[in-house]
């Protein structure tokens, strides 16, 4: 049973646009919502993360927006740079930090020059 | 290590093979995670050691799968009689703690061939 789905699969946005990836996940014991950026070769490194307290977060150029009542979050990228292309998966788990954590299947974004 | 280290970087094995995957975390790190991440996916949970003991095994998907810390710090993910769905990335992540969030090394890919 997939418990996180990611939208879109992948994201063409030209740079300095704002790239926003989409998650929504069904298990409501769920209170710890990640998201991570990968680039090829790599694992997967933490970008920011939130909690259902909040509505919004903001860490320098990356904000999660969180609707818990629709149990979706997503994630937007400010001022998108060549250098922001990767894979960006959100994730999901119950417990902050280290805790086993189920991730949704991945957007690629492509930002072009 | 300044990072979680995985080693080999690259595995090819031919079907029925055994492999030994090994990841040395960052040291002092209690927390220990193994994930599976097929080509164009997500990362999965596969298991989680804190300190020498294996906590939750829950996603390693067949017995043939077997991972040990037997002192609480090096790990060592064992796949026996290898299968060709058996091919992917196999990431392993460590955390201080179970409050903090976690760094994922670069991981092994696995080709059964």
């Amino acid at each position: 049973q997939q418990q996180v789905k990611q939208s879109p699969q992948s994201l063409i946005v030209q740079k300095g646009g704002i790239p926003i990836i989409n998650c929504a996940y069904e298990n409501t014991a769920f209170d710890y919502f990640p998201w991570y950026q990968q680039f090829p070769g790599k694992g997967p490194a933490l970008l920011i993360a939130i909690r259902p307290d909040v509505s919004e977060k903001k860490e320098g150029r990356f904000t999660i927006s969180f609707n818990k009542s629709a149990k979706q979050f997503s994630l937007h990228i400010m001022d998108s740079q060549p250098g922001d292309s990767a894979t960006y998966f959100c994730a999901a788990s119950m417990g902050r930090g280290a805790q086993k954590l189920v991730f949704g299947q991945g957007t690629r974004l492509t930002i072009n020059p | 290590g300044a990072g979680v280290s995985q080693s080999p970087r690259y595995k090819v094995a031919k079907r029925g093979q055994d492999v030994a995957l090994r990841c040395d975390p960052i040291s002092g790190h209690v927390s220990l995670f193994w994930y599976q991440q097929a080509l164009g996916q997500g990362p999965e949970f596969l298991t989680y050691f804190q300190n020498e003991a294996q906590l939750d095994k829950s996603g390693l998907p067949s017995d043939r799968f077997f991972a040990e810390r037997p002192e609480g710090s090096v790990s060592t993910l064992k796949i026996q009689r290898t299968q060709q769905e058996d091919s992917a990335v196999y990431l392993c992540a460590s955390s201080q703690s179970v409050n903090y969030g976690y760094t994922f090394g670069s991981g092994t890919r696995l080709t059964v061939v």
